[in-house]
């Protein structure tokens, strides 16, 4: 089963404006990642966050994670044309001799000029 | 850097028929990982191997379903005898064990009639 819910399922904005994705997950977790699909390509890592941060920035990106709640947030700023995608947040639980990652549902973006 | 190569990109086949998938990963990375991406079920992890072992196979959905890693450059996904409801984008991601971040391949579009 999914580990991760995703929300909004869609969004629509315009280039310049700020985009903001959430996720949803069960279980403890070791670390969340983002990554990124563009139509018929394969998943792009963005961005990782461990369970002990709280928040991460990589240029115009920035997650936070707030263990409590089970959740995650992507913020994209100054959004551009180039970053219509799909996003998807993924949990790692390392069990040891595993480490694997459950993915959400995603996230479709569409940034129209 | 070469990233993990897939072969084909794209399959279609007959119900009944065998379908092979190939996936190299990126040399150095000992963990490969086996997922299918439907509109249905969005991504779903299949298998996945460290230093050519199969750790979890919990998500290959049925017997037709085979996975091999002959060796650290090379695996296969077989699919015997196929079914419609195969048809999905099938996709191939390596990592070093020593990191949680997972590099993925442009994926093979299954279609079986």
């Amino acid at each position: 089963s999914q580990q991760g819910e995703e929300d909004p399922q869609a969004l629509s904005i315009q280039e310049g404006e700020n985009a903001t994705m959430n996720c949803s997950y069960k279980t403890s977790i070791n670390n969340l990642q983002w990554y990124r699909q563009n139509s018929g390509r394969g998943l792009v890592h963005l961005i990782l966050i461990r369970s002990n941060e709280r928040e991460k920035h990589s240029g115009r990106l920035r997650v936070t994670l707030d263990t409590s709640k089970k959740s995650s947030s992507l913020l994209i700023t100054a959004s551009r044309a180039a970053d219509t995608a799909s996003y998807f947040c993924a949990t790692n639980i390392n069990t040891g001799t595993a480490s694997k990652l459950t993915f959400g549902t995603g996230t479709r973006l569409q940034v129209t000029l | 850097d070469a990233g993990v190569i897939q072969s084909p990109r794209h399959e279609v086949t007959e119900m009944g028929q065998e379908v092979t998938l190939r996936c190299k990963p990126i040399s150095g990375h000992n963990s490969l990982f086996w997922y299918r991406q439907t509109m249905m079920r969005g991504l779903e992890l299949l298998i996945y191997f460290n230093n050519n072992v199969p750790i979890d196979d919990s998500g290959m959905p049925e017997d037709r379903f085979s996975a091999k890693m002959p060796n650290a450059s090379f695996s296969t996904l077989k699919i015997q005898p196929s079914e419609p409801r195969d048809s999905a984008v099938y996709f191939c991601a390596s990592k070093r064990t020593s990191t949680d971040t997972q590099y993925f391949g442009p994926g093979t579009r299954l279609t079986v009639l």
